[in-house]
């Protein structure tokens, strides 16, 4: 069955960059039916979509952090990316990636990959 | 400040049902988007509960259901159960954001 897998640094500093890649196994990431996603969940709270991502490389942000996000994706080894810029201790966070189905849920969810920001 | 509204908890003891609301919008619930419902056991990530509104994936036990009407929808969970207790969060599409929006989660005691 289909999963994903987060990874990257569980440390950043403020004011860097915060990287992950998601690594999809068990299913194409390009499937024209699904899409790709990062929602994060900062410690005790509730969830937040961070943005989406399409196989064409196509990319939907949340407006409010449309100025730090970018997202990739590499079909070639079936991963997609998450690069949020100038970062802060409000970005501390669990990050999730997971596939979407446009305009509708998300199924499955990987693991998550605890990120601090801290110096 | 969460784009749908959860109460931010419920308590039942077991065998009993409780009922977990989210009120949205004309963007998103109000303009006919789905509403999903995901479960999240402590330290654990999200799992999806229900789809479509009132739709289980596999493996989900009948006594989670759900249902939409106007702007809100409600999650329902009969014949409470002491493995019931998590967190429960409501999402939908937000045409204004083009983009995912989320209930602030509902933490369900069973008591």
């Amino acid at each position: 069955q289909l999963q994903l897998q987060e990874s990257g640094p569980g440390l950043v500093k403020p004011s860097e960059n915060l990287s992950l890649t998601c690594t999809v196994s068990g299913g194409s990431i390009s499937s024209s039916t699904y899409y790709w996603g990062w929602i994060r969940q900062s410690p005790g709270k509730g969830l937040e979509w961070i943005g989406t991502i399409y196989y064409s490389g196509s990319t939907y942000y949340k407006p409010s952090l449309n100025n730090r996000v970018t997202m990739s994706v590499d079909t070639s080894k079936n991963q997609f990316s998450l690069k949020l810029s100038f970062v802060t201790a409000a970005d501390t966070a669990m990050y999730y990636c997971a596939r979407l189905e446009w305009a509708n849920w998300i199924d499955p969810w990987g693991q998550g990959i605890l990120v601090t920001v801290s110096s | 400040q969460s784009v749908l509204t959860q109460s931010p908890s419920v308590s039942g003891a077991p065998g009993q049902r409780v009922t977990i609301s989210c009120t949205g919008s004309s963007s998103n619930i109000g303009a006919g988007y789905d509403v999903h419902w995901y479960q999240q056991l402590p330290g654990t990530a999200p799992k999806l509960l229900i789809y479509g509104s009132n739709n289980r994936p596999s493996g989900v036990p009948d006594r989670f259901s759900g249902s939409k009407s106007g702007t809100s929808a409600s999650l329902a969970i009969t014949g409470l159960q002491a493995e019931d207790e998590a967190d429960y969060y409501c999402q939908s599409y937000d045409s204004s954001l083009s983009g995912v929006v989320f209930g602030g989660g509902t933490k369900l005691t069973v008591l």
